[in-house]
């Protein structure tokens, strides 16, 4: 029954590589995001799609690129990973409308050797 | 301007003290204050929050207390547990449409038994 799932949980992966990473929310909800959490815990908001559509794209390297097939799913994949990449990685999801509450997955810890 | 300034990084108290901690923010379009509990492994999760018209607010063992003058914010844990020992995050919303969050810096509160 879990609300906002990801895979993988873990994910170790040489630099330059490509990975991606799933998210699917059960909820409902009609918006999902994806954070960045690094070493130091500082948690940041990387993108946010409304109904499939990017409505929030922060300072992200290009080489990171979201995609929502769907309002229940987003994906994010990485090209050319580099060691500064290495966090956790949070997907969340809520529903659009003043104030209302993100829910987060359990993370994505990706490790760039 | 788009910064949530958190303090402590970090707390230490006994079982049945009452933690507190404080935030600070600039821009005064923010108009939503929650905040999350993260605990080790986990994904942050909405524990309470407050809208710049409300002086406090409260939830169980939880009160935010709201200083809009002073642009201040602050969460208060009485009677605190063990169980309580995580990380803390205090957010602000950017007005509009997109549910942007900016999160603070985060403080590991530890309570001892």
């Amino acid at each position: 029954d879990t609300a906002v799932s990801q895979t993988p949980k873990y994910l170790v992966t040489q630099m330059g590589n490509d990975k991606s990473i799933k998210c699917e929310q059960n909820l409902g909800h009609d918006t999902m995001y994806w954070y960045k959490q690094d070493s130091k815990k500082f948690l940041k908001i990387m993108f946010s799609y409304n109904n499939k559509e990017l409505i929030i794209n922060e300072t992200v390297p290009n080489r990171f690129s979201p995609k929502s097939p769907d309002k229940a799913h987003l994906n994010l994949h990485i090209n050319s990973l580099e060691l500064g990449d290495s966090a956790v990685y949070f997907c969340a999801s809520s529903q659009a409308g003043v104030n209302n509450e993100q829910f987060f997955g359990p993370g994505t810890r990706l490790t760039v050797l | 301007q788009q910064q949530v300034k958190q303090s402590p990084q970090s707390l230490i108290v006994q079982k049945g003290g009452i933690p507190i901690i404080n935030c600070a923010y600039e821009n005064t379009a923010f108009d939503y204050f929650p905040w999350y509990q993260q605990f080790p492994g986990k994904g942050p999760a909405l524990l309470i929050a407050i809208r710049p018209d409300v002086s406090e607010k409260k939830e169980g063992r939880f009160t935010i207390s709201f200083n809009k003058s002073a642009k201040q914010f602050s969460l208060h844990i009485m009677d605190s547990q063990p169980g309580d020992s995580a990380t803390y995050f205090c957010a602000a919303k950017v007005g509009g449409a997109t549910n942007k969050l900016i999160f603070g810096t985060g403080t590991l509160l530890a309570v001892q038994p």
